[in-house]
């Protein structure tokens, strides 16, 4: 579903670099979630939001940050990276209004911290 | 508290057999369950809710409140179907409904 980017796809850096994972949507979906994915672990709920103006933790916030700098777009930061935040991250976005609860993701950003 | 079992990490089949992935739920009130898969390479995409009761390529999972499970099956495995799966719940109603996903059953269709 090209609705859903994601930049970069793939991206390797050092241990402290501060990275930024960027996703924008043209669905015009409100709700905008960021989570990782492990072998063995699922997918993650890292932070959510609902709104430009509404930020939610998600159940593995510590070490990332986030911006929604528009309906559209919902930027996930790593201030000091670290090799445990080695994973692949996914965007996802739902739409409040209509009760349906399905989630659209994005191609995902493979991140490789050494 | 809302919790998503899925006690096999891979299953492996040979094809044309009969496919069943476990998922069992964990949660006090009316949920809405669903099944998403992810093909190699591809983003996770929803393959079927419970609420829709739909038979998706093949597919069908039935909402079992007794035994709160919400188990995929497929008579006959494809090739096709070798995918990473993804068993989540997400309340029915109320405000925020979180989305909580399964650890995932990666399903391997043995030519």
């Amino acid at each position: 579903d090209a609705d859903v980017t994601q930049t970069p796809r793939n991206r390797i850096t050092k241990t402290g670099k501060r990275i930024m994972l960027e996703c924008s949507q043209t669905k015009g979906h409100d709700r905008m979630y960021w989570y990782r994915q492990d072998p063995g672990l699922g997918l993650r709920l890292i932070y959510y939001s609902f709104d430009v103006k509404d930020i939610n933790k998600g159940e593995i916030s510590d070490g990332y940050s986030v911006s929604r700098q528009a309906q559209a777009k919902f930027s996930l930061s790593l201030e000091s990276a670290i090799p445990n935040q080695t994973a692949l991250y996914f965007c996802a976005t739902s739409d409040a209004g209509t009760g349906v609860h399905e989630q659209f993701f994005g191609p995902g950003t493979r991140l490789t911290v050494l | 508290a809302q919790r998503v079992t899925q006690p096999e990490k891979l299953l492996s089949v040979f094809k044309g057999a009969p496919v069943e992935l476990k998922c069992n739920y964990s949660y006090s009130g009316s949920p809405e369950l669903f099944w998403y898969v992810q093909y190699s390479r591809q983003r996770l995409q929803l393959l079927l809710r419970h609420i829709s009761r739909e038979s998706i390529k093949g597919f069908t999972a039935d909402l079992n409140k007794g035994e709160t499970s919400f188990h995929l099956k497929k008579p006959f495995a494809q090739e096709e179907d070798s995918a990473m799966y993804y068993c989540a719940l997400s309340p029915l109603s109320g405000g925020y409904q979180k989305v909580t996903f399964g650890t995932g059953t990666k399903l391997q269709v043995i030519p």
